[in-house]
């Protein structure tokens, strides 16, 4: 059963740039054709689709983030990570990880602050 | 994109009552590649349905999913009191994905 798992600094300065990862266990990110997906949700928010990566390699992002924001994969270590550049209290929000639509991590709150 | 608009925003209802919640998509949803998930205060999304009407593992059939093209309909046969949380439905058809704003089923 494919279970996944976010990692990665809770707090963050305004202007760095927000890097968090996603350690897949019980599946593989390259042997499976998933969608590796991640979500954020804002305080008392709802939930905000933030982009994908898709069989090694292939991205889609949302629009509103595309000019900062990447997604990669490290096959060695069956891990995908999200990097959003130039941060403001904007991005404070708990950021999930997921295998589209149904596997998701359990989140992880990520604050903006100095 | 695909504007997803959740309607009522707010659900109150007795325990045993029955929930229709509504998800109407501003352009059709091929492939019926829609989802709805059931979020409670301090907890991960829980996926419900997948594919507008395929319901996830381990999820009660009390719970079921219907529609296609842009309107869809999620419904909750009688109310459990775990029940009481906040609804979203989801494409996952076109880029961008998009979620609906959400309905809150409260305890009325």
């Amino acid at each position: 059963q494919v279970q996944l798992q976010e990692s990665g600094p809770g707090l963050v300065k305004p202007s760095q740039t927000l890097s968090l990862t996603c350690t897949v266990s019980g599946g593989s990110l390259i042997s499976d054709n998933y969608y590796w997906t991640w979500i954020r949700q804002h305080p008392g928010r709802g939930l905000e689709w933030i982009g994908y990566i898709f069989n090694g390699g292939y991205t889609s992002y949302n629009p509103s983030l595309k000019s900062r924001v990447s997604i990669s994969v490290d096959t060695s270590k069956n891990q995908f990570s999200l990097h959003l550049t130039s941060v403001t209290a904007a991005d404070t929000a708990v950021y999930y990880c997921a295998r589209e639509p149904v596997v998701w991590g359990q989140g992880t709150l990520v604050t903006v602050s100095s | 994109e695909i504007v997803l608009t959740q309607s009522p925003g707010t659900l109150s209802l007795s325990p045993g009552e029955r929930a229709t919640l509504s998800c109407r998509a501003s352009q059709s949803v091929s492939r019926s590649f829609l989802a709805w998930y059931q979020q409670k205060p301090g907890q991960a999304p829980r996926l419900l349905i997948f594919g507008a009407s395929s319901r996830a593992t381990g999820i009660p059939d009390r719970f079921s999913g219907s529609g296609s093209g842009t309107d869809f309909t999620l419904t909750i046969s009688r109310l459990e009191p775990e029940d009481f949380a906040v609804y979203y439905c989801h494409q996952y058809d076109n880029s961008p994905r998009t979620f609906g704003q959400g309905t809150k089923v409260e305890i009325k």
